[in-house]
C-alpha cells in the first residue's frame, strides 16, 4: 500500500509570497493528484501529473518520477488560495482502484 | 468534466439508525468511488463501485455495514448502517479513475451521529 506523506501539515503566509508544499509516496504510481479543498468539504482537482510539469495559472506542480515526490508552487499567493491542499496518488496497475491520500496540508495566506 | 451532486447535503442521525447518501453524475462513468473523511482527517477510501459488479471494498470496511448500490451508470448509493458516534464523517462520492483521468469530487455529506 502506497504511504503518502506532505509537508509541510500548516503553513501560514503573507499575501503575495511564494509557497511551496511537498508530497513523497512510497510505490510507483500512475498518476498523482493534487486537489484543493475549501471549508465546508468541497473538493476540486488541480492537477493530475504522471510526469514533469504542469502550470494553470499560479500555480504549478512539478513531479519526479524517480525520486517519488512532487511539489505544488503557488506564485504570488493571495488569501482566496486560503484552504487544504491534498496531495493523491493511484498506484502503477491501480486503474480500477481509488486513490491514496496524504494529510493535506493547511494553508493560511493573510493579507 | 462530470458534475456530481449527493443528498443529503447533511443529516443528524440517531445511534444505531442507517441512512442512505445517493451520487448522482451528469454523465456515464464506469468507476465510481466511495471516501469517506473523519473529522481533521484525510479522505479514505471505502469501496469502489462498478456497474453490474459486487462492490469491492478496502480493509477495514465490509459490506453489511456500507451496503453500496449501482443500478447504472450514473448512479450510486451508499449506506451507513447501525451508526455509531465513530461514523460521524463526511462522505463523498468520486468519479474518473485509469492514469488519464482527472478525478471529480461530489460535495460531500456530513453525517453527524449523536
Amino acid at each position: 500500500k502506497n504511504e503518502v506523506e506532505q509537508s509541510p501539515q500548516n503553513l501560514t503566509a503573507q499575501e503575495g509570497e511564494f509557497i511551496t508544499i511537498n508530497c513523497s509516496y512510497s510505490v510507483g504510481i500512475s498518476a498523482l493528484h493534487w486537489l484543493q479543498q475549501h471549508p465546508g468539504g468541497g473538493i476540486v482537482s488541480l492537477f493530475m501529473l504522471s510526469s514533469g510539469k504542469k502550470k494553470h495559472g499560479r500555480l504549478i506542480a512539478t513531479i519526479n518520477i524517480q525520486e517519488k515526490h512532487s511539489s505544488l508552487h503557488i506564485t504570488a499567493s493571495h488569501p482566496r488560495d486560503s484552504a487544504v491542499y491534498i496531495c493523491a496518488v493511484r498506484s502503477e496497475g491501480g486503474g480500477a482502484d481509488g486513490l491514496t491520500f496524504g494529510k493535506g496540508t493547511h494553508l493560511i495566506i493573510q493579507p | 468534466s462530470a458534475v456530481i451532486s449527493q443528498k443529503p447535503s447533511r443529516d443528524i442521525c440517531q445511534r444505531g439508525t442507517s441512512l442512505t447518501i445517493q451520487c448522482q453524475v451528469d454523465s456515464q462513468v464506469t468507476m465510481m468511488f466511495w471516501y469517506r473523511q473523519q473529522p481533521g482527517q484525510s479522505l479514505t477510501l471505502i469501496a469502489t463501485a462498478n456497474q453490474g459488479s459486487e462492490a469491492t471494498y478496502e480493509s477495514g470496511f465490509v459490506i453489511d455495514k456500507f451496503p453500496i448500490s449501482r443500478p447504472n451508470l450514473t448512479f450510486s448509493t451508499l449506506t451507513v448502517s447501525n451508526m455509531s458516534p465513530e461514523d460521524s464523517s463526511i462522505y463523498l462520492c468520486s468519479v474518473g479513475g485509469g492514469s488519464t483521468d482527472t478525478q471529480y469530487f461530489g460535495p460531500g455529506t456530513r453525517l453527524t451521529v449523536l
